[in-house]
């Protein structure tokens, strides 16, 4: 059974830092691009960032672009998401996803974890 | 990065059919064949309905099914039922590289 399960949310005060893990099952991990999708209190998806297989092609969405690090560990089946100097607007349950249907969709998901950003 | 609109909210009453609409532009929706939908129902994490703009995940009930036409794409629910009550959310790679996600729908079976 594919699982993926995120872990590391929590309060965060403004300007500091959290990492957060996903860790995968059920599937070669390797072969895989993993997403990172947030969503506020009471908002919509906001995609965040991507990273592919073998980490060689890494993208951010714009309001995170500098602060955030995606990461992988394929011997380890995770991946991380290193947020540095946070924002209250970066208040949200962030998912892991993995992108493993056809060219494009996000066919599994994590139960998401909290990160609130607050002083 | 680009931006998709959806419409705010859609109802319908039971076993009738509703569509929700995907635009975007040229650098998005109108470009690739990398549209995919997801469902969410309140609390829970997002269910993949549709992806590669057509296909369905095994699993997933024939009575959802989408379309693209030019820059917009659309999810049409038929047999609409209780269970289908969720927020609905297009998203879309782009020609930036990067991935976007429609402000979403709330369906509502009336």
């Amino acid at each position: 059974e594919v699982q993926l399960v995120e872990s590391g949310g929590g309060l965060v005060k403004p300007g500091g830092s959290l990492r957060l893990s996903c860790a995968a099952s059920g599937f070669t991990f390797s072969s895989y691009s993993v997403n990172w999708v947030r969503q506020a209190p009471g908002e919509g998806l906001e995609w965040v960032s991507s990273i592919s297989s073998e980490s060689n092609y890494i993208s951010y969405a714009d309001s995170v672009k500098g602060r955030f690090t995606v990461s992988r560990d394929n011997a380890e089946n995770a991946v991380f998401l290193q947020m540095n100097s946070l924002r209250v607007e970066d208040t949200a349950v962030y998912y892991c996803a993995r992108d493993g249907a056809g060219d494009y969709g996000f066919d599994y998901w994590g139960q998401g974890t909290l990160v609130t950003v607050s002083s | 990065q680009s931006v998709l609109t959806q419409p705010a909210s859609v109802s319908g009453s039971p076993g009738q059919s509703i569509t929700i609409s995907c635009t975007g532009a040229r650098s998005d929706v109108g470009s690739y064949k990398y549209v995919s939908w997801y469902q969410q129902h309140a609390g829970k994490a997002p269910k993949l309905l549709i992806y590669d703009v057509t296909l369905r995940p095994s699993g997933v009930s024939n009575r959802f099914s989408g379309s693209k036409s030019a820059n917009t794409a659309s999810l049409t629910i038929s047999g609409l039922q209780a269970e289908d009550e969720a927020d609905y959310y297009c998203s879309s790679y782009t020609l930036s590289g990067v991935y976007v996600f429609g402000p979403g729908t709330k369906v509502t079976v009336l």
